[in-house]
């Protein structure tokens, strides 16, 4: 079984550009989460998308926003990027509507790492 | 309400040595519990999950973790540590949310 997927591994960017990331959930699992990890910061969450709709968001500006896909695959997008965007973005998938712990089981991707200069 | 603490940002062992790294959470319901591995420049990987089946949990690699209710702690231990082992350790917890805390992580260092 194929796990989470991620594109680009590494992307690098400019001031003010916008960055597209990518990513590609497990099979038969309808919930993505997105997650940045800056040096020292640890696991910050950014966004939860399930069947399509985002669900929650975490403490991050307006710029950061994304989509999911009708075939669950999802989105992050980073408009105007600043310095401290720099970071490892890492995408989770879990299989939402399963009962029990498995529902609640997040599968990591290898993540996309973006340099702005 | 939830939230993770782990003790210690770095863990120094050398190879053979038991590894201990400690982790505490609270949590206002039945939590369940992870701890995740990561090497360097790469994902986060699933060792175990506590799902309250049994209290001891066996992971891949050779790690267990034990879930202590009265102590609030899910420490991860490994009898025998190889080189192979030293990465960043994350601990999490879950409970009424799907949007896991995670903890600050430990590094995990393997001298020879």
């Amino acid at each position: 079984e194929a796990g989470v997927t991620q594109s680009p591994t590494h992307l690098i960017k400019t001031r003010g550009q916008q960055a597209t990331l990518r990513c590609s959930p497990i099979s038969g699992h309808t919930s993505v989460y997105w997650y940045q990890q800056a040096l020292g910061l640890g696991l910050q969450f950014l966004l939860w998308y399930d069947e399509g709709e985002e669900r929650n968001r975490g403490n991050f500006p307006p710029r950061f926003s994304g989509r999911q896909f009708p075939n669950y695959s999802s989105e992050l997008n980073v408009n105007a990027l600043e310095l401290e965007d720099s970071a490892l973005y890492l995408c989770a998938s879990s299989p939402r509507g399963t009962s029990g712990s498995e529902g609640k089981t997040q599968y990591f991707g290898p993540g996309t790492r973006l340099l702005v200069l | 309400a939830q939230s993770v603490t782990q003790l210690g940002s770095h863990v120094s062992v050398s190879e053979g040595a038991l590894v201990l790294l400690r982790c505490n959470y609270s949590s206002s319901v039945p939590p369940y519990l992870f701890w995740y591995v990561q090497y360097p420049n790469q994902g986060l990987q699933l060792l175990l999950k506590y799902t309250s089946a049994a209290t001891l949990v066996k992971g891949i690699n050779g790690f267990e973790a034990e879930f202590k209710k009265s102590e609030t702690s899910f420490h991860l231990t490994k009898p025998s540590a190889h080189m192979s082992d030293a990465a960043e350790y994350f601990c999490a917890v879950t409970g009424g949310s799907y949007i896991p805390t995670f903890g600050r992580g430990t590094s995990l260092i393997v001298h020879p």
